[in-house]
């Protein structure tokens, strides 16, 4: 019930291409679900983050669309760009002092010029 | 405003050592959550402190263990280290209860 499950595990777009990756979860306790991009040698840096009570939010030329009752939320990049490419983690969480970021395994996008 | 900062980069220990790897938290936060990232996964919570207290812990053994310091600042240390202890840990800050957690740039152990 704890797991978060994302896909596809990896995507190869075009410049200017809008590539989706989708997650779904089990537990109806989570009540936070942000996005990461993590780069190389990196940390993961946070992105864009929704909550519950929106369908859908959009920061700059990212967006997440979210279905409660289905219980699973995507990521869309618009007009992606090279310097998109990179591993993206979703994740879930219920947002409380003391309780943890539960992470899908990751998409890694490679955007071809 | 400073950012998640972690030391060492880079550690290369044999099995059995003993490892602490350091972590300063972004200016105003008071939250520290450590995570281990296997190669190609995402990462996987190990514990969290909370004012100077673990605050909350995932599915990991005693020998993993931490502390946060007045300043905010936290350790996590490792003991009796293990081959598949090898992996990048992320130390990551947040604003009290609020979720939003800023991750530092991680220290990559490797186990011989």
């Amino acid at each position: 019930q704890q797991q978060v499950k994302q896909s596809p595990q990896s995507l190869i777009v075009q410049k200017g291409g809008i590539p989706i990756i989708n997650c779904a979860y089990e537990n109806t306790a989570f009540d936070y679900f942000p996005w990461y991009q993590q780069f190389p040698g990196k940390g993961p840096a946070l992105l864009i983050a929704i909550r519950p009570d929106v369908s859908e939010k959009k920061e700059g030329r990212f967006t997440i669309s979210f279905n409660k009752s289905a219980k699973q939320f995507s990521l869309h990049i618009m007009d992606s760009q090279p310097g998109d490419s990179a591993t993206y983690f979703c994740a879930a969480s219920i947002e409380k002092a003391g309780t943890a970021l539960i992470f899908g395994k990751g998409t890694t996008l490679s955007v071809s010029s | 405003e400073t950012g998640v900062t972690q030391s060492p980069t880079h550690l290369i220990k044999t099995r059995g050592q003993q490892v602490t790897l350091r972590c300063s938290s972004q200016s105003g936060h008071n939250t520290v959550s450590w995570y281990q990232q296997a190669l190609g996964q995402g990462p996987q919570f190990i514990f969290q402190y909370y004012r100077e207290e673990e605050n909350g812990r995932g599915n990991f053994p005693p020998r993993f263990s931490g502390l946060q310091f007045p300043n905010y600042s936290s350790e996590l240390n490792v003991n009796a280290l293990e081959l598949d202890d090898s992996a990048l840990y992320l130390c990551a800050s947040s604003r009290g209860a609020v979720n939003e957690q800023f991750f530092g740039p991680g220290t990559r152990l490797t186990v011989l």
